[in-house]
């Protein structure tokens, strides 16, 4: 059965440096999806991607956030100089009806 | 905007006891809703979901939800609980599947099944 995958499973990085989270969705879904959880909280809305552009962004989504789809076969969320707040397990997800979703990536900011 | 609600951070039910957790929504339009089940460590796996028809709405590993807009609600249920069923519960809602279809989730249910 088709699954979502994302790499690397867990990230620890140093505040104010780049990270790149990869996603590769299920392989004829169309639209792709990054939500994020806090430790202890509820899963929340990044961002969704469509058609090579973004179709709908949170306010959490600011502009050290951005995301890409270089080559087809995956989906990125880079954090441009992350943030103490940053610290998050990150879900990727994609759909052709319903999202599915990857097992997550980690991230520590320390 | 769009919300849920799962009144319950903890529901304990006893094996092969029947198992309910509740989720109510709010959402502009007809709702899209959904049921996601996270074990610990793990990603969230699509257990099923309500889009027309049928308000009774049968899932994966003998789960089934009952949408009801009246109440405007969509309580997750099962028959006969299984230890191995003891897991996070997410309800989610979304306005349909035009433009970015966003889901809102709950806050989660706990779900403790004990021997």
């Amino acid at each position: 059965e088709p699954e979502v995958t994302q790499t690397p499973s867990h990230q620890v990085t140093q505040m104010g440096q780049e990270v790149i989270l990869r996603c590769v969705p299920i392989s004829n879904h169309l639209y792709f999806y990054w939500y994020r959880q806090i430790l202890g909280q509820k899963v929340e809305f990044l961002v969704s991607f469509y058609n090579n552009e973004i179709s709908e962004k949170s306010e959490i989504f600011d502009d050290q956030f951005s995301v890409e789809r270089p080559d087809g076969s995956n989906f990125t969320l880079k954090i441009r100089s992350t943030k103490l707040e940053d610290s998050a397990m990150y879900f990727c997800a994609s759909r052709l009806e319903t999202q599915y979703f990857g097992p997550g990536t980690r991230l520590l900011v320390l | 905007a769009q919300s849920v609600a799962q009144p319950e951070d903890q529901v304990n039910v006893a094996e092969g006891n029947p198992l309910t957790v509740k989720c109510t929504y709010s959402v502009s339009g007809n709702p899209y809703l959904f049921w996601y089940v996270q074990y610990p460590n793990r990603g969230l796996q699509f257990l099923l979901k309500y889009i027309t028809g049928d308000n009774l709405v049968k899932g994966s590993y003998g789960f089934e939800a009952e949408f009801n807009k009246s109440q405007t609600s969509f309580h997750l249920k099962k028959p006969s609980a299984l230890v191995s069923d003891s897991a996070l519960y997410f309800c989610a809602v979304s306005r349909g599947t035009g433009g970015g279809n966003k889901l809102t989730f709950g806050t989660g249910t706990q779900l403790k099944v004990e021997l």
